[in-house]
Parts: structure tokens; sequence; C-alpha cells
């Protein structure tokens, strides 16, 4: 059974510019979450998709969105991207009360 | 974002020593995940509890859903280099939402 996988894995962006960033979650799973990691901060919560619908939202800005698709693949969008935004972006996806599989993250710089 | 209290938040130890590490929360939890993440990794999930009081072994790793159903813990006997990494607790609370909280994890260390 295949993993979550992010991509890209690497991201070098100017301040100013906008990203996409992708999560294809494990077969069969309707949940995904995106978290933002930095060292300061720890796993911060950045939203849920459950069957295509937005199903919980965290403390970000809304230059933050994201959106899910029929087949459950997720993206994430930031724009407008601020030195700030540097961190590893991780996807978690998940059915049920199992717990969350995590993917092995998007790390993002912006220069 | 709301997140859980867990600690200590770092720690070294020499192989072979036995760890604890816990977290706790102010609201009721029904579900509780322990997590570990390596270098460069997403993190890995470890143990899952799912009722008060539950003890659940994973190898050298017990966790325990805490009676109050506020606080769970970790341990990890005879400790080797490769437990080196940060350890993360996650709740689910019970009149919340479906998303799970991180706790700002505990960074273990091994010493040789």
């Amino acid at each position: 059974k295949a993993g979550v996988t992010q991509t890209p894995r690497y991201l070098i962006k100017t301040r100013g510019q906008q990203v996409t960033l992708s999560c294809s979650p494990i077969s069969g799973h309707r949940s995904v979450s995106w978290y933002q990691q930095t060292p300061g901060q720890g796993l911060q919560f950045l939203f849920e998709y459950f069957s295509e619908t937005q199903r919980n939202k965290g403390n970000f800005p809304g230059r933050f969105s994201g959106r899910q698709f029929s087949n459950s693949r997720s993206e994430m969008n930031v724009s407008t991207l601020e030195l700030g935004d540097s961190a590893l972006y991780l996807c978690a996806s998940g059915e049920g009360d199992y717990g969350y599989t995590f993917g092995s993250g998007t790390r993002l710089t912006v220069v | 974002g709301q997140q859980l209290n867990q600690s200590p938040q770092s720690m070294f130890i020499q192989e072979g020593e036995d760890v604890s590490m816990n977290c706790t929360s102010s609201s009721i939890f029904n579900t509780w995940l322990w997590y570990k993440q390596e270098p460069g990794e997403g993190p890995v999930l470890l143990i899952a509890l799912y009722k008060a009081g539950e003890l659940t072994s994973n190898g050298r790793l017990t966790a325990q859903f805490g009676i109050t159903r506020k606080d769970s813990f970790l341990n990890i006997s005879a400790s080797i280099p490769s437990d080196v990494g940060i350890y993360f607790c996650a709740g689910r609370e019970v009149a919340g939402t479906y998303k799970y909280i991180f706790g700002t994890g505990t960074r273990l260390k091994v010493l040789a």
C-alpha cells in the first residue's frame, strides 16, 4: 500500500511569489490535513479536507488556501510569500479514528 | 494555534536507560496518538489509544491513555541510539472537531 506522497520535496521561492504544494493520500483515505512545521512553533494546523470539503481550518492568514479533488488528492497554495513562510509543510491522510499517516513533507525556503 | 503541553521538551539519556514523557490537555480527549519524527521526514505513528486507562505496547514502547482523559504517557524501555528523534503526542477532543491537536514535541537524544 503506497504511503502519502508529497511533491515537490524541496522548493526555493522568492518573496512575493506564490507556490502550490501537492499531496496524494493513501488510497481510500478521504481526509487530508496540512500542517506547517517550524523549529520554534512545532506542528501548526493549517486545514483539513474531507471528501472535497474543508472541514477544519487553522489560524493562518488568507494567503494560505487549499483544495481537495474528487480522487482525494489535495493541493495547498500560498500566495505573496513571506520569509516567515519558510517551513516544512506536512500533509497527512486518514480515515476514521485510526490516526494520520504523514508524508515526508515539502521543505519550502523563501528568499 | 491550539497545542498540547508536552514534557519534557528535550532530554539526553544514556543508552539502555528508560525514558518517560507525557502530554496534558485542558480538555477531554477521546483519542491519543504518539508519533516519532526523524530528521527530514514526516512523523510516523507509533501507538494509538482509544479508551481511558488503555495501556498499549509496540515493542519497547508503551503508552497509556490517562484515566482523566486529559493526559497520556509514553515510555521507552532500554533506549538505543536509533530512538533519537522528536516524539509528538496528538489528541482529538471529545467535544471538538475531527482534527488532531499536536503537542510541542519531546526531542530525545541518546548517548551511546
